[in-house]
Parts: C-alpha cells; structure tokens; sequence
C-alpha cells in the first residue's frame, strides 16, 4: 500500500534561515509520482513540484529546491533564505501509476512557521 | 485561465439539512476528484471521475454522500442529511490525466468549501 510520512509535525524558523522538510514514502510500484503542495493560512492548496519516479536529479526554483533519493525512498524539500510568506503548511503526496492508479495518498502535513 | 472553481466558498447549516457543493474544473481536463480535509483525518479522496464517470468512490464515508458529474464542466457532492461530524473543508481537483497515463496527472486544486454543520 501507498504510503506517506512527513515526521515533522511543526517547524519554526526566524527569517533568512533555511529550513528542510522531509517526506519519506512507500511503495511497490516501479512507476509513480511524487508531488508537494502548499497551502497558506488563506486555506488553497497550491501544486509546488511532480516528480516521476525515474527521475532522480535534484531541482531548483528560486528560494525552493527538491532532494529526491529512491535509495532511501525520500522526497525532501528545501526552503533557502526563508521569508515569512512562506508560512504554511506543506503537503507531500504518492500517486502510483499501476497499484493505486488515480488515489493520491496525502502526509500528514508540515506546518512552517517563519518569523520575523 | 481560470483554475478549478468552487461554491460556495462558506456554507453554515444546520443538522439534518441538505448541503450541495459544486465544482467547475479546468476546461480540458479529464479527470475531477473529490476531497475532504480534516484535522483529524488529513486529507481523504472521496472519490474521483474520469470523463464524467465515477471510477472510484470507495472514499465516500456513507449512503449520506453522493457526487454526480453531469458533464464535463460541473460536479456536485451532495450531504443529505448533513451531521455535525461532516464539517470539513471540501476541496475539488481536476487533473488532464492519471500517474502512468500519456498525460500529466498533476492534480489542481479549488479554493475549497469550508462546511460547519451545527
């Protein structure tokens, strides 16, 4: 069965430190996706990052960067310089392609709290 | 263009009453999902269509939900009788595809339905 951890309950930071968020999933299914999503206190959810499961190589996008390790089956994002519009919570979701195909399982959710 | 849409974005009932959300996905897309999140739970897919059909509702806690997708640009779920226990928020996502289709799967969320049933 699918399965998601985010073991980080609740994070607190001060402003322009960096903060890692981790995601630990399981799976049977050599083809599946991985995906985070943030939702700000406003409630949205809002698509950050897809992954496939064949793609191993680290990614960038401004402040955001992903560490993706099939050895150890982790998803773990990475916030650099944060600011405090980047309080919110941050999901990480599992879609398998054959298995499970269509039911995205959630974690649990980090919440980032980023002061000032 | 418009991302997914839903209404109300509030809705306060009381127990026994009828509650009907509603969801516009993005044009073009094939497949709408339903959600439920709580803080108890997490979030929970109620159940998911593709091409207007239900494929898999087995997330649908009881007989007291049901969602119908009449065509390509709406879809409703529906609490009849609503209880106290349904207060959650209710997001809609609609995505092109499936994981391991020929097309992106990334789901896209609505700004959610907050229900408090009193």
């Amino acid at each position: 069965a699918q399965k998601v951890t985010q073991a980080q309950t609740e994070i607190s930071v001060v402003e322009k430190e960096d903060v890692t968020l981790d995601c630990v999933y399981e799976t049977r299914d050599t083809t599946y996706y991985l995906f985070w999503y943030k939702q700000p206190p406003s409630g949205e959810l809002v698509f950050l990052i897809r992954r496939n499961s064949f793609d191993e190589q680290n990614e960038i996008s401004g402040r955001y960067s992903w560490n993706f390790q099939k050895s150890t089956s982790s998803f773990n994002f990475t916030i650099t310089a944060s600011q405090v519009v980047d309080s919110a919570v941050y999901f990480c979701a599992l879609s398998e392609a054959q298995t499970n195909a269509g039911k995205s399982t959630f974690g649990d959710g980090t919440t980032l709290t980023v002061k000032p | 263009d418009a991302g997914v849409i839903q209404s109300p974005r509030h809705e306060v009932t009381e127990m026994g009453q009828e509650v009907t959300l509603r969801c516009k996905p993005i044009s073009g897309h094939d497949y709408l999902f339903w959600y439920r999140q709580t803080m108890m739970r997490g979030l929970e897919l109620l159940i998911y269509f593709n091409n207007n059909v239900p494929i898999d509702d087995s997330g649908m806690p009881e007989d007291r939900f049901s969602a119908k997708m009449p065509n390509a640009s709406f879809s409703t779920l529906k609490i009849q009788p609503s209880e106290p226990r349904d207060s959650a928020v209710y997001f809609c996502a609609s995505s092109l595809g499936l994981a391991g289709g020929p097309y992106q799967e990334t789901q896209y969320f609505g700004p959610g339905t907050r229900l408090l049933v009193l």
